[in-house]
């Protein structure tokens, strides 16, 4: 299995902070990495595909870099509705495996 | 827009086989591949396997044993079966849509993602 790791579990940002999240994968992916996004008690959201494509109505504060085993997520000032778990998937491979999340939390 | 939603029992009893239904409006289950997942606080979210669009199957292989995905286009809705279910089988059960895949099925994403229903395995 591709196992994908993020970094940092968790984080404590500011309205208005600019908020990188790190996704590795074990071997590469080349760009079949996605983001999402997750509430408490809700599914998770489409945020990015293909590391790089802005998913239809997600804010252009978001954005997605990277290829072949690191990539980022990207938050160029962080919203209240931003506050969240943010989790990368990769789909290069079977078993589709999705990172442990990252928690961002108020400060 | 595609709406996905799960149903099925909260609760089954451990060695039995749990069962879950993804209703699919606002598009067809003939088109697109179809995934299950899971979530539990001690495994995060846990891809369990998709149906095609021509019914072709991918399972993970650490369920592959018990698991069978299949769709039924008369109803527009797929369904899971998982078998010899046990207390690590709790979970939220989501239902997605996968699409953006290459010829082969890989490459895609899922959006949407139904609202999950909680599953115990209880006795």
């Amino acid at each position: 299995d591709i196992q994908m790791t993020q970094s940092p579990s968790s984080l404590s940002a500011s309205v208005g902070d600019r908020v990188t999240i790190t996704c590795r994968a074990s071997q590469s992916i080349i760009k079949y990495l996605n983001w999402y996004q997750q509430k408490p008690g809700k599914a998770p959201n489409l945020l990015i595909y293909g590391a790089s494509g802005l998913h239809s109505g997600v804010p252009s504060r978001f954005s997605g870099s990277g290829s072949g085993t690191d990539f980022t997520l990207t938050i160029s000032s962080l919203q209240p509705e931003d506050f969240a778990t943010y989790y990368c998937q990769q789909t290069d491979n079977i078993p589709f495996t999705f990172g442990p999340g990252t928690t961002v939390e108020i400060k | 827009q595609v709406q996905l939603q799960e149903s099925g029992p909260g609760v089954v009893k451990p060695s039995e086989t749990l069962s879950l239904t993804c209703g699919v409006s606002g598009g067809s289950v003939s088109r697109y591949y179809w995934n299950w997942i899971r979530q539990s606080p001690g495994k995060g979210l846990e891809w369990i396997g998709c149906i095609s669009q021509s019914g072709s199957t991918k399972y993970n292989p650490s369920l592959k044993s018990r698991v069978t995905i299949s769709v039924d286009r008369s109803k527009n809705q797929f369904s899971l079966n998982l078998s010899s279910v046990t207390a690590a089988d709790t979970a939220v059960y989501y239902c997605a849509r996968d699409w953006g895949y290459d010829s082969n099925g890989f490459g895609g994403w899922f959006d949407p993602w139904g609202q999950g229903t909680r599953v115990t395995v209880s006795s």
